[in-house]
């Protein structure tokens, strides 16, 4: 089974920081990598799909890069509403196998 | 707009039965493999089943297997997952979630999600 791992898996940052989050898996898994934002009591939110691409009517200040095992999410200028815990997710299709990270939590400082 | 609505999560005791639905609209559902994702209370993602849009493959968490049976009726608009045996482990807000393409396992759309409590 693949293993996800992501770092840090808390952070503060203010308002306007750059924020930059890792997600490494345990085996190539190509660009078969997304992000989701959960807030508290919600569902979580596709922000990114297939490690880069920008998943549509999610803001620019979002962007995702990296294939094979190593991939980073970074909020260019973080904004209040961001707080939230963030996930990777990898997935394979057939058969469909999916494995999230663990996530990380980001706060406003 | 498209919507999943989940419904039929509540408590029940070890080893006990729940059937959960998602009630889905705003889009062609016949043409979309579903999943039902869990999160247990303070705790990560996890991905519990999934159902090809035709109903013809239905893949399982090595943690539900044997236990839990994913299922649809696509002239309801409507996502099931019977659950036997809870233990509890199983204890978790459960989300229904919706593929972005027929042959892509990335969820574009999630219901609000249902509670299931195993307790006794």
């Amino acid at each position: 089974d693949i293993q996800m791992t992501q770092s840090p898996s808390s952070l503060s940052a203010s308002v306007g920081d750059r924020v930059t989050i890792t997600c490494q898996a345990s085996q190539d898994i190509s660009n078969y990598l997304n992000w989701y934002q959960q807030k508290p009591g919600k569902a979580p939110k596709l922000l990114i799909y297939d490690a880069s691409n920008l998943e549509t009517g999610v803001p620019s200040r979002f962007s995702g890069s990296g294939s094979g095992t190593d991939f980073t999410f970074t909020i260019s200028s973080l904004q209040p509403e961001d707080i939230a815990t963030y996930y990777c997710q990898q997935y394979d299709n057939l058969p469909p196998l999916v494995t999230f990270g663990p996530g990380t939590k980001v706060d406003i400082k | 707009q498209v919507q999943l609505v989940e419904s039929g999560g509540g408590v029940v005791q070890p080893g006990g039965s729940l059937r959960l639905s998602c009630a889905a609209s705003g889009f062609t559902f016949s043409s979309y493999g579903m999943h039902w994702v869990r999160q247990a209370p303070g705790k990560g993602l996890e991905w519990v089943a999934f159902i090809r849009y035709d109903g013809s493959n239905k893949y399982y968490a090595d943690s539900v297997k044997g236990r839990f049976t994913i299922s649809r009726d696509n002239s309801k608009n409507t996502l099931y997952l019977q659950m036997n045996s809870l233990r509890a482990e199983d204890t978790a807000v459960y989300y229904c979630a919706k593929d972005i393409a027929a042959a892509d396992t990335i969820f574009d759309y999630w219901g609000q999600g249902t509670l299931v409590t195993v307790s006794s």
